[in-house]
């Protein structure tokens, strides 16, 4: 089966530029969850979404992130514009209960650089 | 911001060794989680506890719920090459948010 779907894995980017990463979570899952994990901060939770509503918000950094997920299978979240404290790896991942915290299964992430 | 501190940072161990680490919050916990990185790879649920006391095993990995709700630790015994990696605690706080620790990287020596 296949897991958790992120792409790109690698984005490379200028400061200033708009950058959209993308994830499809595992299908039959109704809850995901979006991450940023630098080695300042490690791993933060960033959004998450229930039934494609966002849930909790509270870890969005500032108004140049943003995050949608237009159906059970798709999510963005999107910088805009991009800055270079923005690079980190961000993950993606999703839940088959709810936001059951224990049952969270992880993509492989996207690396972003912002030059 | 995170509240879960780790420790130790980082730990060199020769393969057959037992391995301890710990994790510890400024606030009580109901939920702990121990997680495993690989590189170029997302975490991967290794252990959860989900009572004061609790100690739980996953073949050679046993981790324990600290008795205040405020620490947890996880054990590996007879280490082997593949438990090299990245381990995370993470935790669910009593207002439903959730923390990630700062990680203990593991390296085996063979």
């Amino acid at each position: 089966d296949a897991g958790v779907i992120q792409s790109p894995r690698h984005e490379v980017t200028e400061m200033g530029q708009e950058v959209t990463l993308r994830c499809k979570p595992i299908s039959g899952h109704n809850s995901l969850f979006w991450y940023r994990q630098t080695m300042m901060r490690g791993l933060e939770l960033l959004i998450y979404f229930n039934n494609n509503v966002p849930i909790d918000d509270s870890g969005m950094p500032e108004d140049r992130f943003s995050a949608k997920m237009p159906n059970a299978s798709f999510s963005t979240l999107k910088i805009q514009p991009s800055e270079p404290r923005d690079s980190a790896v961000y993950f993606c991942a999703s839940s088959p209960h709810g936001t059951r915290w224990n049952e969270q299964f992880f993509g492989p992430g996207t690396r972003l650089t912002v030059l | 911001g995170q509240q879960l501190n780790q420790s130790p940072q980082s730990m060199f161990i020769q393969e057959g060794e037992d391995v301890s680490m710990n994790c510890t919050s400024s606030s009580i916990f109901n939920t702990w989680l121990w997680y495993k990185q690989e590189p170029g790879e997302g975490p991967v649920l290794l252990i959860a506890l989900y009572k004061a006391g609790e100690l739980t095993s996953n073949g050679r990995l046993t981790a324990q719920f600290g008795i205040t709700r405020k620490d947890s630790f996880l054990n590996i015994s007879a280490s082997i090459p593949s438990d090299v990696g990245i381990y995370f605690c993470a935790g669910l706080g009593t207002g439903n948010q959730f923390y990630f620790g700062t990680g203990t990287s593991l390296t085996v020596i063979p």
